[in-house]
């Protein structure tokens, strides 16, 4: 199974500050058909998880710009540009490259 | 607007069986693969199961591989998750999310199962 490796656990963020999270994978997502199946998801407190990003960079229907992904291969980075109070909650990267799909452990997004 | 509604969840003896359900409606049911995923009280997340939009293509994590079977009803616009032979570790908060292949575009609230004797 492909291990995914999210760092870090934990990032206290000043509102309207960036937040970064990074995510690696024990071995490359490139699927052979030649796109990499990475999605970021976040999970407010008390509800289900809610898709953000799709193939490493494409932002689902509905999510503010200020999230974005990038990377590639085994390298992967989710960023919030001006963190904003309904941002707290948990982000998860999984990938959907092999099955069984495999998640990270998960970063609490919290206000400083 | 797509909605996911799971149900089917309880309270159970470790040994038994439950089988949830997920209605799934706002979108073309058929055309779609579907997952459910299980959360761990205070854990994170685990993918359980996968089907294909026909239903002719499943897919199992190793822990559930052999208890569980995931299934559809494309008439109905529903999807399934029959789990037998229950340990505590499936003790869990399941969710049903569209799609599978690709990504999980949208989850459903989901059910709780709890294992109890």
């Amino acid at each position: 199974d492909i291990v995914m490796t999210q760092t870090p656990l934990s990032s206290p963020v000043t509102l309207g500050q960036p937040a970064s999270i990074s995510c690696k994978s024990s071995q490359s997502l490139v699927h052979s058909d030649g796109n990499t199946y990475l999605s970021w998801l976040q999970q407010r407190p008390g509800q289900p998880p809610r898709l953000l990003i799709y193939k490493i960079s494409n932002r689902f229907s509905g999510v503010p710009d200020r999230f974005s992904g990038s990377g590639a291969g085994t390298d992967f980075t989710l960023k919030i540009s001006r963190v904003e109070a309904e941002d707290v909650g948990v982000y998860y990267c999984v990938q959907a490259t092999q099955f069984p799909q495999t998640f990270g452990q998960g970063t609490k997004v919290e206000i400083k | 607007e797509v909605q996911l509604l799971e149900s089917g969840g309880g309270l159970v003896q470790p040994g038994g069986s439950l089988r949830l359900s997920c209605a799934a409606s706002g979108f073309t049911f058929t055309t779609y693969s579907m997952s459910w995923v299980r959360q761990a009280p205070g854990k994170g997340l685990e993918w359980v199961s996968g089907i294909s939009h026909t239903g002719d293509t499943t897919y199992y994590a190793d822990s559930v591989k052999g208890r569980f079977t995931i299934s559809r009803d494309n008439s109905k616009n529903t999807l399934y998750l029959q789990m037998n032979s229950l340990r505590a570790e499936d003790t869990a908060l399941y969710y049903c999310a569209k799609g599978a292949y690709v990504t999980m575009e949208n989850w459903g609230q989901g059910t709780l199962v709890t294992l109890s004797s």
